[in-house]
């Protein structure tokens, strides 16, 4: 099956600075989504990004389903932008509902 | 459009007890996905249903199983609980509808949670 790998496991940032995190898949996908998981454990949808570049706000992404790899912009970091990201790519072309999650990047921004 | 709903959003349990743990999905949406997440092997996929019936199925034992009810909510249950079994259950769901009588893929929407301690 599909296999998803972040990079990097660890980021820690300035408050303000930008950041990208990355994504890159096995196999050719169909769509790719971006989440943020919260304090909580909550996963929060940041993106749906099949191909293309969406935006927004501070936040961007950008698929390039070709040479399968997905990256996720963050510019000017606040504190509230600490945690962890993940990616996830459905895996096979006869799964619907199963998502293959990457590792996650956790991110720390500090004031 | 209220969002994914998960109850118990905690729970303590012994070795050998089961549980039960519920979803409901976004209101239209007929796909319901549950997921593990541990420390140690990150987010695994545990199953899938769709208009009651189980479409996909992850590589957990047989003690980890689920339904689904007309109304699209979502079950699943451990039996014999195991330390191992302590983690985070996620739900997710989505609208999946079918595009030329496959299903089709669409953007998957998260519970908070439930929170399981096995002691």
């Amino acid at each position: 099956g599909i296999q998803v790998e972040q990079s990097p496991p660890d980021l820690i940032l300035q408050e303000g600075a930008n950041s990208t995190l990355r994504c890159n898949f096995s196999d050719s996908v169909n769509n790719l989504q971006w989440f943020h998981q919260n304090p909580w454990g909550q996963l929060i949808n940041l993106f749906y990004i099949p191909s293309g570049t969406k935006q927004n706000g501070r936040l961007s992404a950008t698929t390039v389903a070709t040479e399968r790899y997905s990256l996720l912009y963050i510019s000017s970091s606040q504190t509230t932008d600490s945690g962890v990201y993940f990616c996830a790519a459905p895996s096979g072309s006869g799964n619907t509902g199963k998502l293959i999650f990457g590792q996650g990047t956790t991110l720390q921004v500090k004031p | 459009k209220a969002g994914v709903t998960q109850t118990p959003r905690y729970l303590i349990k012994t070795r050998g007890q089961q549980v039960t743990l519920s979803c409901s999905p976004i209101s239209g949406h007929r796909s319901v996905s549950w997921y593990q997440q541990t420390p140690g092997q990150g987010l695994q996929f545990l199953f899938e249903y769709f208009s009651e019936t189980q479409r996909n199925k992850g590589n957990f034992p047989g003690r980890f199983s689920g339904r689904q009810f007309s109304n699209s909510r979502s079950e699943m249950n451990v039996s014999t609980l195991e330390l191992g079994d302590s983690a985070l259950y996620l739900c997710a769901s989505s609208s999946t509808g079918t595009s030329g009588g496959n299903p089709s893929r669409s953007e998957q929407f998260f519970g908070p949670g439930t929170r399981l301690t096995v002691l």
